[in-house]
């Protein structure tokens, strides 16, 4: 079965505010973390990732956090925008075997 | 740069013929993958190719399925006997010699078995 998951499977926010979306993994062996953005009938798109020797990294309007001690993945995207209004997917990796594993995803709805 | 590179965009298919999706890599990338989505899910690994070689096959389903990516030309994967369950999108990424890391997704594939 998935090891990673999400736990909202919705989430709705106003344009200008900040979103944070979350992801829980459950295995320890996993080294390498990825976020993806996924909109309507397209493939996913890379937004973001960190490997399990790091606790946050920064990107453009997006950060993500890494809890090792609780199996916890966060995204956070500042000032959303309608265009992130998308599903969006953590995975995660284990000693770079090739593999991803995917949870099922949360939608975020921008409302203008 | 041409991204990763998948055809058809869109496949129809009647139940018990043979389905196949092409997926050419990024340049430079020697690293296959294909992974399998239906509907409000996310995408369930299926297989891991290098030139000519099966790397992972852990996810593909016993029967009926099968990958390949030769010396030259694109990666196939392929379905035979299709049945209605098969219906979902089929995303093929590529990455660099150095594994996973730069994964590139295509824009995937949708069969739609009838």
């Amino acid at each position: 079965g998935e090891s990673v998951g999400l736990h909202l499977p919705t989430l709705s926010v106003q344009e200008g505010d900040n979103s944070i979306i979350n992801c829980a993994y459950s295995n320890s062996a996993s080294d390498y973390f990825i976020w993806y953005k996924q909109e309507s009938g397209k493939g996913p798109q890379f937004i973001i990732d960190i490997r399990s020797n790091m606790d946050k990294r920064q990107g453009q309007r997006v950060t993500v956090l890494l809890n090792k001690t609780v199996k916890h993945l966060s995204l956070q995207i500042a000032a959303t925008q309608p265009g992130d209004s998308a599903v969006y997917f953590c995975a995660e990796n284990m000693a770079n075997t090739g593999k991803l594993i995917f949870g099922q995803g949360t939608t975020l709805q921008v409302k203008p | 740069n041409a991204g990763v590179m998948q055809n058809p965009r869109h496949l129809v298919r009647r139940r018990g013929q043979e389905a196949r999706l092409r997926c050419s890599p990024m340049k430079g990338h020697s690293h296959v993958y294909w992974y399998r989505q239906l509907p409000e899910e996310g995408l369930k690994f299926m297989v891991y190719l290098q030139k000519e070689n099966i790397i992972d096959e852990s996810g593909m389903p016993k029967e009926r399925f099968s990958a390949e990516f030769p010396k030259e030309g694109p990666s196939i994967l392929r379905i035979q006997q299709v049945v209605r369950g098969d219906s979902a999108a089929y995303f093929c990424a590529s990455s660099p010699p150095q594994g996973s890391y730069g994964y590139t997704f295509g824009s995937g594939t949708r069969l739609t078995v009838v």
